[in-house]
């Protein structure tokens, strides 16, 4: 069963919007969730995470994602969206054993 | 300080020949990761070493493929023999501690195609 989904198969927007990619999991008790971008030709690059707290954390790079545990949701937003920040995102949880479990990612296309 | 570097970055082999990749992850983190995305699909683990020990390898496809970690420094991961459906990209990552809360840093990946 999937544990993590991400709906979107890609995500328009354009330069100075606000932008959301979405992610939902699916897990009993507390989830330890992250995201993680990947640019062309690089690598995954950790963005943030939630592990417990406030349920709206920072990352890098102006991203924030908001922890909902009743709608299971772990959103991704940017206030201000930059041509730059096309790319492809994953969304991600950790399971007690440590791995990761990956959303099936999500293609962010920022237009000029 | 340097990240996980992989090496090659891409790699073109025919079916039956044998390929191995190599991880070297972020000095002094004990743990390391192979995970794999295939044909654009989810990435998906392979399994993990803290130090040189397989703390799980439940993710690994079939005994084709070998994962080793000598010296818990850098590791490498043999498919052999390569089939097609074993073409995609392999990740490594790496993490200080290997407790919930330490995020994973990947390296860039290799590229694997099998024809």
């Amino acid at each position: 069963a999937q544990s993590v989904a991400q709906p979107e198969d890609q995500v328009n927007v354009a330069e100075g919007n606000p932008l959301t990619v979405k992610c939902t999991y699916s897990v009993s008790g507390n989830p330890y969730l992250f995201w993680y971008v990947q640019y062309p030709n690089r690598g995954l690059q950790f963005l943030l995470k939630y592990i417990t707290g406030d349920n709206l954390v920072k990352g890098s790079y102006g991203f924030e994602a908001e922890f909902n545990k009743s709608q299971t949701s772990f959103h991704l937003k940017k206030p201000s969206a930059l041509v730059s920040d096309s790319a492809l995102y994953f969304c991600a949880r950790m399971d007690s054993s440590y791995k990761l479990i990956f959303g099936s990612g999500t293609r962010l296309l920022v237009r000029p | 300080e340097a990240g996980v570097t992989q090496f090659p970055s891409h790699s073109v082999i025919e079916k039956g020949q044998t390929v191995t990749l190599r991880c070297d992850p972020i000095s002094g983190h004990d743990n390391l990761y192979w995970y794999r995305r295939v044909m654009g699909k989810e990435i998906k683990f392979l399994l993990h070493f803290v130090k040189e020990s397989k703390q799980d390898e439940s993710g690994m496809p079939n005994n084709r493929f070998l994962a080793e970690r000598t010296g818990g420094t850098y590791s490498t991961l043999k498919v052999q023999p390569a089939e097609l459906e074993d073409s995609g990209v392999y990740f490594c990552a790496s993490s200080q501690g290997g407790g919930r809360t330490y995020e994973q840093y990947f390296g860039p990946g290799t590229r694997l195609t099998v024809t």
